[in-house]
């Protein structure tokens, strides 16, 4: 049940763009987004509902694609402060038991 | 909206010996999550409660690790017997129904 992230890294210079792709081999009824810098706690970034709902938050942003089980997520214009590990949780079904699985997580760093 | 409380923050522990965790939520979220983390992993799922209701748990549950939120309210982690491989960073985590999670700071065991 866990979902698969691509890439595992990725290393940008400051003001490139990134993709990072999140799939299940499960229906989803929602996905998270998360960020984690080294020895802090995870912050949430985003929920994508179904719908294929496009969100955003500042440049990054985000879309879920239901029939196709999966979501990316969207860094534009990085800066410095995106460095961290990015991980996505899905929801299966709002009235299952389902709880936020992540997947391993992205690495991403941005250099100067 | 004091946050996700996680206690003790550190705790070592030496090996076989029994281990409790406790987790606060916030007071108006009625999911808790409990995970495991280990250095460049990801959270690791580990169990879920809706209310007091323990609705799903990782196989890692059945043995050696429990946990409990007897009022719905806050919740423990038991490990029994610790073992090296138990050190790790367990995270807190509570959401309202299908809400955005909140984290705690996490609780670092360190099995000796």
């Amino acid at each position: 049940q866990q979902p698969v992230q691509s890439p595992q890294a990725v290393i940008l210079r400051e003001g490139e763009d990134a993709v990072i792709n999140c799939s299940s081999s499960k229906a989803l009824y929602s996905v998270h987004w998360y960020r984690q810098k080294h020895g802090e706690a995870p912050v949430f970034l985003m929920i994508l509902l179904k719908g294929g709902e496009q969100k955003g938050h500042e440049k990054i942003s985000a879309s879920f694609n239901e029939k196709k089980q999966q979501s990316s997520l969207y860094l534009t214009a990085s800066q410095l402060s995106y460095s961290g590990t990015y991980f996505c949780g899905p929801d299966l079904d709002s009235n299952s038991g389902y709880a936020l699985n992540f997947g391993k997580g992205t690495s991403l760093l941005v250099t100067p | 909206d004091t946050g996700v409380s996680q206690n003790p923050r550190h705790k070592i522990t030496k090996r076989g010996q029994n281990v409790t965790f406790r987790c606060d939520p916030i007071s108006e979220h009625n999911r808790l999550y409990w995970y495991r983390q280990t250095l460049g992993q990801g959270p690791e799922f580990l169990t879920y409660f809706q209310n007091e209701a323990q609705l799903e748990k990782s196989r890692l549950l059945s043995d050696r690790f429990s946990a409990e939120r007897p009022k719905g309210s806050f919740s423990t982690l038991e490990i029994q017997r610790t073992e090296q491989g138990d050190s790790a960073m367990y995270l807190c985590a509570s959401s309202s129904q299908q809400g955005r999670a909140f984290f705690g700071q996490g609780t670092r065991l360190t099995v000796v």
